[in-house]
């Protein structure tokens, strides 16, 4: 089971909207809807930020929305702020044997 | 308020094993899947596998498969990951979090460094 697909960085200015897409295939991204997404800081544990698409747990700015089609997810960061600095990766339930596969991540950078 | 709270760093030769543990706080139930993650230096998250808090049942990445074992001790609230045959490449920081979205992770440990050198 190979990684999904993300692209590796993905920039923006404060205040724009940015999109990070997530390729997997029938198997996964495109068989279930479950695909979660995660922000991770250098040196600090993975945050759920999105979960079975589209659905934010508390706490969780509105500013963050996800969607998904055919075989590929994508996470939306509007309103872009500084501390959205961060790798952000996602992950879909899976068919295959692994069960759960993560993207290969990317590093947002705010300009 | 649930809380995870993961052993210290290891140092470990090429060939031996590791057990990491992840102590949780604040359940009410055992009826949770405990989820084993990892992230070598510099790369990307990596799926290793989950075990069933009441029932004690696993899934194991087929990566990992006759490699791994995953346990947990109830009366103590903690689960654990051994991995057996370690190389180099099993140089990684381990995370325990704990599905509380439906095939979502939501809570997670600190993360536990785990070297492997000669």
């Amino acid at each position: 089971q190979s990684a999904l697909t993300q692209p590796a960085s993905v920039s923006g200015s404060p205040g724009q909207s940015i999109t990070i897409s997530c390729t997997g295939t029938r198997s996964d991204v495109g068989g279930y809807n479950y695909v979660s997404w995660y922000q991770q800081y250098p040196g600090k544990a993975p945050k759920l930020m999105i979960f079975e698409v589209s659905n934010r747990p508390s706490g969780v700015s509105n500013r963050f929305s996800g969607s998904k089609s055919g075989n590929t997810a994508s996470l939306t960061i509007s309103g872009l702020q500084a501390e959205d600095e961060a790798d952000y990766y996602c992950n879909s339930y899976t068919s295959s044997s692994t069960r759960y596969v993560f993207g290969t991540g990317t590093k947002v950078t705010v300009l | 308020q649930v809380h995870l709270v993961q052993s210290g760093a290891e140092v470990k030769k090429p060939g031996a094993s590791v057990k990491v543990s992840c102590k949780a706080s604040g359940y009410t139930s055992t009826a949770y899947y405990m989820h084993w993650v990892r992230q070598a230096p510099g790369q990307g998250l990596e799926w290793m596998g989950w075990i069933k808090g009441d029932s004690g049942a696993t899934s194991y990445s087929q990566k990992f498969q006759g490699r791994v074992t995953m346990t947990r001790d109830t009366s103590i609230s903690t689960a654990y990951v051994e991995l057996n045959r370690l190389t180099s490449d099993d140089t990684a920081v381990y995370y325990c979090a704990t599905e509380n979205k439906p095939k979502a992770l939501e809570i997670w440990g600190q993360g536990a460094m785990v070297t492997v050198s000669s």
